[in-house]
């Protein structure tokens, strides 16, 4: 299982770009990088996936170098309703592979 | 189209007692994943199914089981509670294009919170 490490915590304003940085040396060639918002009390919900290079969909884009051992989740022009939790998933299955770490807790100010 | 539905939202239970969680997934998705969540531990994986097969489980003891039926809908039961497995419990349906691989998202019910008491 390739590990993931985020940053605990974030804070933003509002109106301005965030990005959050996963760290994934161990990632395996058939691995993809996954990343799910959670807002309190309810389930993750899927942001954006991708395989290598630049993934960009109308939520968020996501940058992953040629290395890929890291992954880079942008967020452009962050809202109050950005506040959540965000995280980071590597794997190439569900179930047992599809493991959550702690997450990065996003605070956007006014 | 409907998304993934888990019953009951609330429950409180008292220890020792047992308890029977609800998920309807998507309509289509054949895998079903549970995952526990607590302040203190995060989301943890509980088990899988597909096509009524447990094909993976998460490091819990035995009072956790689960099941899927034939129409994919999947149930959990949790025997003998503990405080301690006072809870978010969630429910991921995914549509695997091939054997659960990841290159499909998954979808999250909005979780049965479960007290004992």
């Amino acid at each position: 299982l390739a590990k993931t490490t985020q940053p605990i915590s974030m804070d933003s304003y509002e109106g301005q770009e965030v990005n959050i940085t996963c760290s994934h040396n161990n990632i395996a060639t058939n691995d993809y990088i996954t990343w799910y918002q959670q807002f309190p009390s309810q389930g993750p919900r899927f942001i954006i996936q991708g395989y290598k290079t630049k993934v960009t969909n109308e939520v968020a884009s996501l940058f992953i170098p040629a290395d890929r051992k890291s992954s880079t989740l942008s967020l452009p022009r962050v809202s109050l309703s950005d506040t959540a939790v965000y995280y980071c998933l590597v794997g190439q299955n569900y179930g047992q592979n599809f493991v959550f770490g702690p997450g990065t807790r996003l605070s956007v100010l006014p | 189209k409907a998304g993934v539905t888990q019953t009951p939202r609330y429950l409180i239970k008292t220890r020792g007692q047992q308890v029977t969680l609800s998920c309807s997934p998507i309509s289509g998705h054949r895998s079903v994943s549970w995952y526990q969540q607590t302040p203190g531990q995060g989301l943890q994986f509980l088990f899988e199914y597909f096509s009524e097969t447990q094909r993976n489980k998460g490091n819990f003891p035995g009072r956790f089981s689960g099941r899927q039926f034939s129409n994919s809908r999947s149930e959990m039961n949790v025997s003998t509670l503990e405080l301690g497995d006072s809870a978010l419990y969630l429910c991921a349906s995914s549509s695997p294009t091939r054997q659960g691989l990841m290159n499909t998202e998954a979808f999250f019910g909005q979780g049965t919170r479960l007290t004992v008491v």
